[in-house]
């Protein structure tokens, strides 16, 4: 019973195709968000949601868009890839502001 | 701005061979320090919060500490399952995000 789940796995795509992450959290947290962990493992915020609230947006360019539908989804929506999109992303949710964050497995996104 | 630096950048133990990783942050206000295990190809898995400076917690093998401008993880008789990377990051206060340093990969040879 996976606490934070996101799909794809895995996403290979050519660049200038539109792709898009899912991520579900059935915790019951109220802020979810979205890193990007890049080749040399640095994991950094893009996004912070509170109960379908944008919070933080982490000067990502405009081709990312997170959407939340409700509190439990948080889905990440790419357009125009480029090769410096490659990375491995990874959702994460908490309870509230100051505890710790639970992460999904990871979606490794190739842009070729 | 929030920083965190973790050193060293990657160990080698022998197995019961144990030893501390280090983890020193700048933040205006701190809200939580937190340690996290990362296994290749893996999302990190929670360990540790720490609040305030004097703060000790345990789990197992390890043992996390806490002063005003450090984290130290310590091993005890560490294991080759305990091989993976140790992410250190800290929250601020009023701040949603956590700020992470770029970790240390454990490697425990048997």
């Amino acid at each position: 019973d996976t606490a934070v789940s996101q799909t794809p796995k895995y996403l290979v795509t050519q660049m200038g195709n539109d792709k898009s992450i899912k991520c579900e959290q059935n915790l019951g947290h109220d802020t979810m968000y979205w890193y990007k962990q890049d080749s040399k493992k640095f994991l950094k915020i893009m996004f912070s949601y509170n109960n379908k609230e944008l919070i933080i947006n982490e000067t990502v360019p405009n081709r990312f868009s997170p959407k939340s539908p409700d509190k439990a989804h948080l889905n990440l929506h790419i357009n125009s890839l480029e090769l410096g999109d490659s990375a491995v992303y990874f959702c994460a949710s908490s309870a509230y502001d100051g505890a710790e964050a639970f992460f999904g497995q990871g979606t490794r996104l190739t842009v070729v | 701005e929030d920083q965190v630096t973790q050193s060293p950048e990657a160990l080698r133990l022998q197995e019961g061979e144990s030893s501390s990783l280090n983890c020193s942050y700048t933040v205006s206000g701190l809200r939580g320090l937190f340690w996290y295990r990362q296994d290749p190809g893996k999302g990190p898995e929670f360990l540790f919060t720490l609040y305030s400076a004097g703060e000790e917690k345990e789990k197992e093998r390890l043992k996390a500490t806490l002063t005003k401008k450090e984290s130290f993880l310590h091993i005890t008789a560490p294991k080759p399952e305990d091989s993976a990377t140790y992410l250190c990051a800290v929250r601020n206060f009023g701040n949603e995000k956590l700020t992470f340093g770029t970790g240390t990969r454990l490697t425990i040879i048997p």
